[in-house]
């Protein structure tokens, strides 16, 4: 399985962007980026998928350059409930089994 | 609610007891996966199921077990519990296609 890195904390107010990048520089062909939100003492949640370029739905949207070595989730003005633990994931569409990091701590202040 | 649901949410037992943790995945979806989180680690990949199958085993103790039932529910079996083994304990479903499922897992406390 592909290795993500992803900063450990990120700081925003509320109504700001937040762009979070994810660098995985071992990406298979096959293999596809999503991301999850985790936060405290629940499950961790889906947000959103993708192959290569741009995937948007309502919450988020999913930026993949053309050699797909890093993405950019990125949250649309932000509001304090964004207040979670962001993981990105790299691994194919099958039932491989999902290798956690350590996600990106994302505060949002007022 | 995830449609992944885990019984019970929370449970406190002392140590060198035995638990067991429930979880019934989402409709349809045939593989369940088993997760571990404390606050000094991440989630930590436990073991994975496929229609009764074991799939994938991941850091899972001797003292620890499951099995998935013919109608697709799942147990977690933990023995002889230390107070190491307090943590969360998640479940997870897939069916085809993307997106894991997880359930809003059961709180393991042992004292």
């Amino acid at each position: 399985l592909a290795k993500t890195t992803q900063p450990i904390s990120m700081d925003s107010y509320e109504g700001q962007e937040v762009n979070i990048t994810c660098s995985h520089n071992n990406i298979a062909t096959n293999d596809y980026i999503t991301w999850y939100q985790q936060f405290p003492s629940q499950g961790p949640r889906f947000i959103i998928q993708g192959y290569k370029t741009k995937v948007t739905n309502e919450v988020a949207s999913l930026f993949i350059p053309a050699d797909r070595k890093s993405s950019t989730l990125s949250l649309p003005r932000v509001s304090l409930s964004d207040t979670a633990v962001y993981y990105c994931l790299v691994g194919d569409r099958g039932y491989s089994t999902l290798t956690f990091g350590k996600g990106t701590m994302l505060l949002v202040s007022p | 609610d995830s449609g992944v649901t885990q019984t019970p949410k929370h449970l406190i037992t002392a140590t060198g007891q035995r638990v067991t943790l429930r979880c019934s995945p989402r409709s349809g979806d045939l593989s369940v996966y088993w997760y571990q989180q404390s606050l000094d680690q991440g989630l930590q990949f436990l073991i994975q199921y496929y229609n009764g199958e074991e799939r994938a085993k991941g850091n899972i103790l001797e003292r620890f077990s499951a099995q998935q039932f013919p109608d697709l529910h799942s147990e977690l079996n933990l023995s002889s519990l230390e107070l190491g083994d307090s943590a969360l304990y998640f479940c997870a479903s897939k069916g085809p296609g993307y997106g894991y499922t997880f359930g809003s897992g059961t709180r393991l406390t042992v004292v």
